[in-house]
């Protein structure tokens, strides 16, 4: 299997930009998570999704953050507008029922906000 | 709501044996899990305990007090590929639901 798949890998934009992130999750697996990792706040739980259903959005930090998922093999993070803070290592997991606590995670999507 | 706690450094030798601590507080918890990340890629999975107990994989083990809200990582013969950041995990929720990271523990091993 490919493993779960993230684009973009890197992203820089500007102040007020929108930026959307992709996910392809594991096929076959039940469950998606969007993480954002930071030094500051480590890595937090922003939204995750049971059978493309979300289950759980109280980590997404504002408003500006929204997350979708369309059918079971593929997701979005959107955030508008960005802004400066916004700035980390977004990675997308997903996991099969049943399989507690084993989350496979995609190489992630580095954004800057300028 | 959560708290994890980890130590945020540990160093050692290559070929020692080191233990990185993981202490809990959460409402709901199944289990504890351990990832691994090198150099900001992804995390990968380790372990996972959902009873007390030891679990053991290879070089690695984990270990669950769930009176205690205490789990532990032990990895042995350490080498310098095991230089990495270690989080512990919990588990809230039933059938694969929601993972709480601790804040990592940076693992230098030295040669």
């Amino acid at each position: 299997d490919a493993g779960v798949i993230q684009s973009p890998r890197h992203e820089v934009t500007e102040m007020g930009q929108e930026v959307t992130l992709r996910c392809k999750p594991i096929s076959g697996h039940d469950y998606l998570f969007w993480y954002r990792q930071t030094m500051m706040r480590g890595l937090e739980l922003l939204i995750y999704f049971n059978n493309n259903v979300p289950i759980d959005d109280s980590g997404m930090p504002e408003d500006r953050f929204s997350a979708k998922m369309p059918n079971a093999s593929f997701s979005t993070l959107k955030i508008q507008p960005s802004e400066p803070r916004d700035s980390a290592v977004y990675f997308c997991a997903s996991s099969l029922r049943g399989r507690l606590g084993e989350l496979f995670f995609g190489e992630g999507s580095r954004l800057t906000v300028l | 709501g959560q708290s994890l706690e980890q130590p945020s450094e540990v160093t050692a030798v290559e070929g020692a044996i080191v233990q990185i601590n993981c202490t809990y507080q959460t409402s709901g918890f199944y289990g504890l899990s351990w990832y691994q990340q090198h150099d900001g890629g992804a995390p990968t999975f380790l372990s996972y305990n959902g009873l007390d107990g030891l679990e053991e994989t290879g070089r690695f083990s984990s270990f669950l007090s769930r009176s205690d809200s205490y789990g532990y990582l032990l990895l042995q013969e350490l080498q310098m590929k095991d230089s990495a950041s270690y989080f512990c995990a919990v588990t809230e929720g039933n059938q694969g639901g929601k993972l709480i990271f601790g804040q990592g523990t940076e693992l230098s091993v030295k040669p």
